[in-house]
């Protein structure tokens, strides 16, 4: 069956440390993948997103790396901040599941000052 | 501010209540959805609705019943619900259906007792 999971549930660094988050999606299939933060008491807020043809991706302090092979997917966020401090989801879509979303469970980021 | 808005926020109700919630996007989208997020549990879709017809019911029970009036527009009716109903309820817009990039609101944060 379908299952998105994150390795850790919870990850702590220390400000100005890179972190990185990570992902392992089960459907071969899945051809988007999505990240999402959320901070307490808010809705998940778009990070950034890959497509299957590639095998990375850069934003603005963030990184989305995607591995294929091993299904595996990561977030990487440099230089983290107090305010990145927030439960991160990853996310996958593909055809064969009329492109829903499937979120995995979460990994909760603490930035230690 | 990610130009959808839920209300309320937060919401307490009886078993024997009927309340409602109400999610509007001003981000000129075509699909609205709403998911369930529990603790320690991924995001659940419940509805999807796509140009105001309803195109996804993921097996949820008829005390929760969707409205749709049009693409900015979406509600959640609630009646005789459970305790194991209280959660935090989610609205998402996209501009497809396909649960790409979707957009969430805060949330509405719902305790039954």
């Amino acid at each position: 069956g379908e299952s998105v999971g994150l390795h850790l549930p919870t990850l702590s660094v220390q400000e100005g440390d890179n972190s990185i988050i990570n992902c392992a999606y089960s459907n071969s299939a899945s051809d988007y993948f999505i990240w999402y933060k959320q901070e307490s008491g808010k809705g998940p807020q778009f990070i950034i997103d890959i497509r299957s043809n590639m095998d990375k991706r850069q934003g603005q302090r963030v990184t989305v790396l995607l591995n294929k092979t091993v299904k595996h997917l990561s977030l990487q966020i440099a230089a983290t901040q107090p305010g990145d401090s927030a439960v991160y989801f990853c996310a996958e879509s593909s055809p064969s599941n009329t492109g829903k979303l499937i979120f995995g469970q979460g990994t909760t980021l603490q930035v230690k000052p | 501010e990610t130009g959808v808005t839920q209300t309320p926020r937060h919401l307490v109700m009886g078993m024997t209540n009927k309340k409602s919630l109400k999610c509007e996007q001003h981000l000129g989208h075509n699909a609205m959805y709403w998911y369930k997020q529990s603790a320690k549990k991924p995001l659940e879709l419940m509805f999807v609705y796509s140009l105001e017809e309803r195109v996804e019911n993921n097996s949820v029970p008829s005390r929760f019943s969707p409205e749709c009036p049009n693409s900015s527009h979406l509600f959640l009716h609630l009646h005789t619900l459970q305790p194991e109903d209280s959660a935090l309820y989610l609205c998402a817009s996209s501009q497809g259906h396909r649960g790409e990039k979707l957009f969430f609101g805060s949330g509405t944060q719902l305790s039954v007792l």
